[in-house]
């Protein structure tokens, strides 16, 4: 059964960089896409990027000049790095897996727990 | 990119059914089968309820089903129980290789 698990700070400084990372255990990071998305408390979820296992990523237009994602395929993990943070990223941060059929990505069927990341000073 | 259009609180009876909506554009849900629909508990991480619009994950009732017609996806939960209380939340690929998420649906069973 794949597991994935986030790890990092629970609280950032304001302007700092929000890091984050997402451990892979129970089946391999190779031949998957993986994504980070957050929730804001008391808000819906949003899609922040994706990053393949060869290291080709993608991310949310409104974040894209702050979000920075990196893939360890000898540790099974990948990770988040959001810079300049301010208030308005405080958010539960989870990871998630594709559910990808023959080369096809259709939805993400392995999520994280979930950790929550406040900005405050 | 704009969040996909769903409305934020729907209701039913035990054992009617209900039907949420997901309306986007043709750059997003009416372009691609790439709609996913997720049901998420309080305090608890979301969970894929249907994939490529209309297809179940294993383990998933039957009473939950997708559909899609144009620019707008549709959840259909058949039989409504307690359990099914929940927020549930839309989600596409786009035309410009991302993914975007639906505001949610918060569903009441009465």
């Amino acid at each position: 059964q794949v597991q994935l698990q986030e790890s990092g700070p629970g609280l950032v400084k304001p302007s700092e960089t929000l890091s984050l990372t997402c451990t892979v255990s129970g089946g391999s990071i190779s031949g998957y896409y993986w994504s980070w998305i957050r929730q804001p408390p008391g808000k819906g979820l949003e899609w922040i990027g994706f990053i393949h296992y060869s290291g080709t990523t993608n991310y949310n237009p409104s974040l894209k000049s702050r979000v920075t994602m990196s893939v360890d395929t000898s540790k099974n993990q990948f990770s988040l790095n959001l810079n300049s943070v301010t208030a308005a990223d405080t958010a539960v941060y989870y990871c998630a897996r594709y559910l990808t059929v023959s080369g096809y990505s259709y939805g993400l069927d392995y999520w994280g727990q979930g950790t929550l990341v406040t900005v405050s000073s | 990119q704009s969040a996909l259009t769903q409305p934020a609180s729907v209701s039913g009876s035990p054992g009617q059914s209900i039907t949420i909506s997901c309306t986007g554009t043709s750059s997003d849900v009416g372009g691609y089968d790439s709609v996913s629909w997720y049901q998420q508990h309080p305090d608890k991480a979301p969970k894929l309820m249907i994939y490529g619009v209309s297809n179940r994950p294993s383990g998933v009732s039957n009473r939950f089903s997708g559909t899609k017609s144009g620019n707008t996806a549709s959840l259909t939960i058949s039989g409504l129980q307690a359990e099914d209380e929940a927020d549930y939340y839309c989600n596409s690929f786009t035309s410009i290789s991302t993914w975007v998420f639906g505001g949610g649906t918060k569903l009441t069973v009465l």
